[in-house]
């Protein structure tokens, strides 16, 4: 059990609408990250969070955003969804400590079909 | 930019026999990387973790090793069991944006009875 939740598990949209996936950390952890996962590829990056600030960031455009709360839980939101944006969606969470040492732990993610 | 590589995508394997999966990536300046399993539709365990300074890392029958020079991992897996049919993946994280992880396709295995 690495305690990573994330919520919903899958959920169907429409072109042109917005969706807003949930994150809930590992207690403890201060940072999450949030990956693209399409069908038979490995995850891509789409950004970090670190105390509430974005830490870095993939190759995606700005209709996806983020969000962290002070309790470290986090959100994905994506606008102006389209077909491509079908995918496993999955955040991993870890404690910031030693520089690039740390594990990630990761959710079982969302899976987001886009009609 | 990092490119990752897994070889080969997919293997079939009777129960017993000993394998081995293979990582490559383009940009030898890492930081460290991590090999992950991944059950269908479900997301990914991390089974080993190796600093870019050492050679490699052992957990049961795991043993993960990393040639950095070379650009290559290997996975090595004793004795498969049927259990450990999944997708394994490898992701590096780059020495100058240790924020991100460039992850590779994976190797679907299927470990048969």
């Amino acid at each position: 059990e690495t305690g990573v939740t994330q919520s919903p598990t899958h959920l169907i949209k429409t072109r042109g609408q917005q969706v807003t996936l949930r994150c809930s950390s590992q207690s403890g952890h201060n940072t999450v990250s949030w990956y693209q996962q399409a069908l038979g590829q490995g995850p891509q990056f789409i950004f970090q969070y670190y105390r509430e600030e974005e830490n870095g960031r993939g190759n995606f455009p700005p209709r996806f955003s983020g969000l962290q709360f002070p309790n470290y839980s986090s959100e994905l939101n994506v606008n102006a969804l389209e077909l491509d944006d079908s995918a496993l969606y999955l955040c991993a969470s870890s404690l910031a400590g030693t520089r690039g040492s740390e594990t990630q732990y990761f959710g079982p993610g969302t899976r987001l079909l886009v009609l | 930019k990092q490119e990752v590589t897994q070889i080969p995508a997919a293997l079939s394997v009777p129960e017993g026999e000993n394998l081995v999966l293979n990582c490559s990536f383009t940009d030898s300046a890492i930081y460290n990387l991590q090999w992950f399993r991944q059950d269908p539709g479900k997301g990914l365990t991390s089974l080993l973790l190796i600093q870019s300074s050492q050679r490699e890392q052992t957990s049961g029958r795991l043993n993960a090793s990393l040639d950095k020079s070379s650009g290559r991992s290997t996975l090595y897996i004793a004795a498969s069991q049927p259990g450990d049919s999944a997708t394994y993946l490898c992701a590096v994280r780059p020495r100058d944006n240790f924020n991100k992880f460039y992850f590779g396709s994976g190797t679907k295995l299927n470990v048969k009875p």
